[in-house]
């Protein structure tokens, strides 16, 4: 069975630091893209990062560029999220995603696989 | 990126069929079959329902099914059950810098 566990959200002033980690088991972690996807309360989903399996490519969203770091350590199965510089825009519950398959040749595709998610508060 | 459009609520009477309307540009989803769709309920994660504009996954329900034409994706419910109250969200591969992008979300309520 897939699962994938956060944790590391909290309550952080603005202009802070987090770390958000997130554990996978149940499937072959390396090679699988994987993505955060956030969403703020009451407020629909926005998509932050994707990176692929080897953890060569990252991608981000214009919202976080610059300020966000995506990685993976494959050897423990766990994707990383560092936050740098948070804005009370930040806040929201953070999921982690497992990309499908890489059909077609496009392994960004689909969210197959979502976690609990993490909460992130950003106030003063 | 902006989101997709979706609007914001759909309703339906129990064993009525329901579609709702995603609507991108060229860039997203009009320019590739990478559309998918996520059912949210109160609390929960999202869950995938459809991928590759019209493909289930194992174990979801065959009254969910996809469609798209041009640049707005459609998922219909059929057969409309309680358990079916839910957010509704699409999703979409891009072509611009951000990879991927969501849709505006919509809350369905069975009369």
């Amino acid at each position: 069975e897939v699962q994938m566990l956060e944790s590391g959200g909290a309550l952080v002033q603005p202009g802070k630091s987090l770390r958000l980690s997130c554990v996978a088991s149940g499937f072959t972690f390396s090679s699988y893209a994987m993505s955060w996807v956030r969403q703020a309360p009451g407020k629909g989903l926005e998509w932050v990062s994707g990176i692929g399996g080897s953890g060569g490519n990252t991608y981000y969203a214009d919202s976080v560029k610059g300020r966000f770091t995506i990685s993976r350590d494959n050897s423990k199965n766990t994707l990383y999220l560092q936050m740098n510089s948070l804005r009370a825009e930040d806040t929201a519950v953070y999921y982690c995603a497992k990309f499908g398959d890489c059909s077609g040749g496009n392994c960004y595709s689909y969210f197959q696989h979502w976690g609990q998610g993490t909460l992130v508060t950003v106030s003063s | 990126q902006s989101a997709l459009t979706q609007p914001a609520s759909v309703s339906g009477s129990p064993g009525q069929s329901i579609t709702i309307s995603c609507t991108g540009t060229s860039s997203d989803v009009g320019g590739y079959n990478y559309v998918s769709w996520y059912q949210q309920h109160p609390g929960k994660a999202p869950k995938l329902i459809i991928y590759h504009v019209s493909y289930r996954p194992s174990g979801v329900s065959n009254r969910f099914s996809g469609s798209k034409s041009g640049n707005t994706a459609s998922l219909t419910i059929s057969g409309l059950q309680t358990e079916d109250e839910a957010d509704y969200y699409c999703s979409s591969f891009t072509s611009t810098t951000t990879l991927y992008v969501f849709g505006t979300g919509t809350e369905v309520t069975v009369l």
